[in-house]
Formats: structure tokens, sequence, C-alpha cells
């Protein structure tokens, strides 16, 4: 079965911190996989998306790692600001030739920054 | 313009009610979706719409009727909704079906 687990489930740091949340998956073969931010309440943003080729990808402050031999992905957020407190959710596409390429989402790690 | 808007922000609505939620996006994608969201859980897809047609049904209720106008938009009609249908409705849409979602802010439903 096609899963994505991420850890901690939550995370709480002071601001200027950095921090590495955690995901692995079971998903094989996988076409792309997304870390998004999604703040309480609002639609998912992109932050980063690394294809199976790729082992790391950055994106200002957040950087993605990701190793496909494990089955492995990471998200390091440096200098960490207030308004980095959100949920954090890996996404992983499986490979398929056909159109559902439905989306296996992660559960989410809740970061909260405090001052 | 690289966003989808969607409205209402908010939506309060009786069980008995009938009301639309509207998703628009003029990024020139061919694919639009619809998915449901409950609190602390990941997105659920519902409707995949590929240039302009119904793509895929996730065994949605027919309480919830989506319909695609034109390509820029995407409606999805309520009816006759429960109080277990409350929740964030997110809609995105992506070049084509293959391609990365861009996500609305979502409307916030609630179901009395």
């Amino acid at each position: 079965k096609n899963q994505v687990e991420q850890s901690p489930q939550s995370l709480i740091i002071l601001e200027g911190k950095n921090c590495t949340l955690q995901c692995n998956y079971t998903v094989s073969p996988f076409s792309n996989l997304r870390w998004y931010k999604q703040d309480t309440g609002r639609g998912p943003v992109s932050l980063t998306i690394m294809t199976f080729s790729e082992n790391t990808k950055s994106n200002g402050r957040y950087t993605a790692t990701l190793d496909a031999d494990t089955k492995q992905s990471s998200l390091h957020i440096t200098a960490s600001q207030l308004s980095d407190s959100a949920s954090y959710i890996c996404v992983v596409t499986p490979y398929n030739a056909g159109n559902n390429r439905k989306l296996i989402w992660g559960l989410g790690t809740s970061l909260a920054v405090n001052p | 313009d690289t966003e989808v808007t969607q409205t209402p922000k908010h939506l309060v609505m009786g069980m008995t009610n009938k009301k639309s939620l509207k998703c628009e996006q003029h990024m020139g994608h061919r694919a639009m979706y619809w998915y449901k969201q409950k609190a602390k859980k990941p997105p659920e897809l519902m409707f995949v719409y590929s240039y302009e047609k119904l793509s895929i049904n996730e065994s949605v209720p027919s309480r919830f009727s989506p319909e695609c106008p034109n390509s820029s938009l995407l409606n999805l009609h309520l009816h006759a909704l429960q109080p277990e249908d409350s929740a964030l409705y997110l809609c995105a849409s992506s070049q084509e079906i293959r391609y990365e979602q861009y996500f609305g802010p979502g409307t916030r439903l609630t179901v009395t």
C-alpha cells in the first residue's frame, strides 16, 4: 500500500533556530515528491518539488533532500521565523502512465516557532 | 496572474440550503480539482476536470455537484448537506493532469 509517513507529528522551536522535518514513503515507483506549507485554514503552498533523480532542492531558507534508495526525504528550515509556524506536508505522486496520478499525502508536521 | 482564487472565503449553510463554491484561475491550466480537508487531515480528492470534462469522481455523494463552465472556472454546487460535510474545500489547478497542482486559499464551509 502506498504510504507517506512524517515525523515528528509536531515541533516547537525558538525563533532563529534551525529544524529538520522527516518524510518516509513506500510509494514506488514515484514521479515526484513535494513539500507543501499549509497555514491553518488556508490552501497548501508548494515549497519544493523533486523528481526521483534529484538529491536536493532549495527555496530560500527551505532545503529539501531526497534519498530514493532509502525512500526518505527531509525538509530543513534555516533561521526560523515566526511566520514559519504552519503545517508542513510531504506529498508523493506515484508513477502512473495513465491520467489518474492521485497524490499520496502525509499527515504533516505541525511546526510552532516561538519568540 | 499565477494564483487560484476561491469564493466565498467562509460559508455557513443549513441542511436544506443550496449554495455554490466558485474557483477561478487565469494561468491557462486545463486541469482543475476539488478537495475536501477536515482538521488535521490531508486533503481528500473529490473531483478532477480535464479540458472541461469530468475525469475523476472519487465516489462523492450526489449532494456535491461539480460544474466546469469554461477552462477558467470551476464550481461546486451544494445541496442538502450534512453537518459532517463541514470542512475546508480546496480548489487546485494544473497545466494538465500530470503536472504540479496550485492550490487556492480554500472555502471554510460550516453546515448547521
